[in-house]
C-alpha cells in the first residue's frame, strides 16, 4: 500500500533557529508533494506545491526564503523552516499524489514543530 | 479569504445518532471536494472524495454534491464513538494538481 513517511515526528527549537523536515513517499512514486501547516487552532495552509518537471510553487505568505523546499526524487521531498519564530508553531505535513494510485492525496504523520 | 467554509464548527450527537457536515467553497473553478478525518494527534485520513453531482455512499458514510452551489455535505449515520474527529472538507481545481483547499473543520463528538 502507499505510505508516506515523515521525519521527524516531533521537534522543538529555538526561536531564530532553523529545523529541516522529511518526507519519503514509500510504496509508490510521488508525483507530486504538498507541504501545509495545520496550526495549533487547527487551520491548514498550503504552503507549496512541488511537482516533478515544475518549479515549486509558493501560497500567498510563504516564500522560498523561509521554507526552502528540496525534491530530489520521486520518493523523497524536504523542507526547512529558516528563522522559526512563534506562529511558524504547528504541524507540518506533507501530501504525496501518485496518479496511477487514484486521486488521492496520501498524507505523512506530520512534524509537529514547537518554537520556544 | 476563506475559500472553503465548513458548518457548523463543532456538532455533538448521541451514539447510534445522524451527524451531517456542510461545505461550501467560494471558488466556482473546483471540481473536486473531499472528506478527511482527523483523530486527535493523528493526521487526516481521506474518508471519500466526490466530483459528480448528487450522492455517493460507502458504509455509514454518505457524501452529497450540488456542483451548481458548490455545496457539499457529509453525513454519517450510526454514529459511534470512534467517529469522534476532526473533519476536514477540501476543494481541489481538478485532479491533476495536489492542491488541497482546506476549511477549518467540524468537531464532531460522539457521545455514548
Amino acid at each position: 500500500g502507499a505510505l508516506v513517511y515523515q521525519y521527524p515526528r516531533r521537534t522543538i527549537c529555538k526561536s531564530g533557529t532553523s529545523m529541516r523536515m522529511e518526507c519519503q513517499a514509500v510504496g509508490f512514486q510521488a508525483t507530486s508533494v504538498a507541504w501545509y501547516r495545520q496550526s495549533p487552532q487547527k487551520t491548514f495552509e498550503l504552503i507549496a506545491l512541488s511537482t516533478v518537471n515544475s518549479a515549486i510553487k509558493y501560497e500567498q505568505n510563504f516564500t522560498q526564503e523561509k521554507f526552502p523546499i528540496s525534491h530530489p526524487n520521486l520518493s523523497f521531498s524536504s523542507m526547512t523552516v529558516l528563522n522559526a519564530y512563534l506562529e511558524d508553531r504547528g504541524l507540518y505535513l506533507c501530501g504525496a499524489r501518485a496518479p496511477g494510485l487514484g486521486v488521492e492525496q496520501y498524507f505523512g504523520p506530520g512534524t509537529r514543530l514547537t518554537v520556544l | 479569504q476563506q475559500k472553503v467554509q465548513q458548518s457548523p464548527e463543532s456538532l455533538i450527537v448521541p451514539e447510534g445518532g445522524m451527524a451531517s457536515l456542510n461545505c461550501t467553497s467560494s471558488d466556482r473553478n473546483v471540481d473536486y471536494f473531499w472528506w478527511y478525518r482527523q483523530h486527535s494527534g493523528k493526521s487526516p485520513k481521506m474518508l471519500m472524495s466526490i466530483f459528480s453531482n448528487g450522492e455517493k455512499e460507502e458504509g455509514r458514510f454518505t457524501v452529497h454534491l450540488n456542483k451548481a452551489s458548490l455545496h457539499t455535505s457529509l453525513h454519517i449515520r450510526d454514529s459511534q464513538p470512534s467517529d469522534s474527529a476532526l473533519y476536514l472538507c477540501a476543494a481541489s481545481l481538478n485532479t491533476n494538481t495536489g492542491k488541497l483547499t482546506f476549511g477549518d473543520g467540524t468537531v464532531l463528538t460522539v457521545k455514548p
